[in-house]
């Protein structure tokens, strides 16, 4: 089975700390992605990565960073956090099924209060 | 772009109750259909999914036919359990692009 993990379940952070939310996949997966999960907004994209050392952003990566130093762990970063930047994150890995489609696997999600 | 309306919730049903969760798309090329679900205290996972037209997904019970006449991918299962209490994502992916996700249908299964 695939697993995709993430470091916390719960975190609970100060305005203006620094952030780093983790997570690995053991399935060799090339493809990560990082979403956040707000009630009546679904899942939205902050970034992505296609391989190591690679990153793109997606729909909301304002405030955020990442890290791929290593093909099974990407890092989301904020750098000074904010209230709104409570929620829940969640992490994917994807294989490519061809032209066809895909499967993301994603992880528990780290539910995240910023005070 | 690319979007996704799904039924808004929540949901609310009796065991062994027929469930409909409507999902309709718009697309700029030609999509894959997917249902995700999110049990409680959990990250998603694919339910099922439909590469083309008249395509059929079916998963656990459930099942959802591509309809691109009508550019929908209604989700179905005809006897609900209380273990099926979840959060349902309508979401679709044109080659190249991202993922797109609906924003979620929260269903409760009252026994």
């Amino acid at each position: 089975d695939v697993k995709v993990t993430q470091s916390s379940r719960y975190l609970v952070k100060r305005t203006g700390e620094k952030v780093f939310l983790e997570c690995v996949q053991d399935m060799d997966h090339e493809n990560m992605f990082w979403y956040r999960q707000d009630p009546g907004l679904g899942l939205r994209l902050i970034y992505f990565s296609y391989d190591v050392k690679m990153k793109e952003k997606g729909d909301i990566p304002e405030g955020y960073s990442v890290s791929r130093e290593k093909k099974e762990r990407f890092s989301l970063i904020l750098e000074s956090a904010s209230t709104n930047q409570t929620s829940m994150y969640l992490c994917a890995s994807r294989t490519y099924e061809g032209a066809g489609g895909e499967t993301q696997y994603f992880g528990p999600g780290t539910r995240l209060l910023v005070l | 772009g690319n979007s996704v309306t799904q039924m808004e919730g929540p949901v609310t049903l009796s065991e062994e109750a027929f469930l409909t969760i409507n999902c309709t798309y718009t697309a700029t090329g030609y999509p894959s259909l997917f249902w995700y679900v999110q049990y409680p205290g959990e990250g998603l996972q694919l339910l099922l999914k439909a590469t083309k037209a008249d395509d059929k997904g079916s998963n656990k019970g459930f099942e959802a036919t591509y309809r691109k006449e009508t550019t929908s991918f209604h989700l179905e299962k005809g006897s609900v359990q209380v273990s099926d209490s979840a959060v349902y994502f309508c979401a679709l992916k044109v080659e190249g692009e991202k993922l797109t996700f609906g924003t979620g249908t929260r269903l409760t299964i009252i026994p």
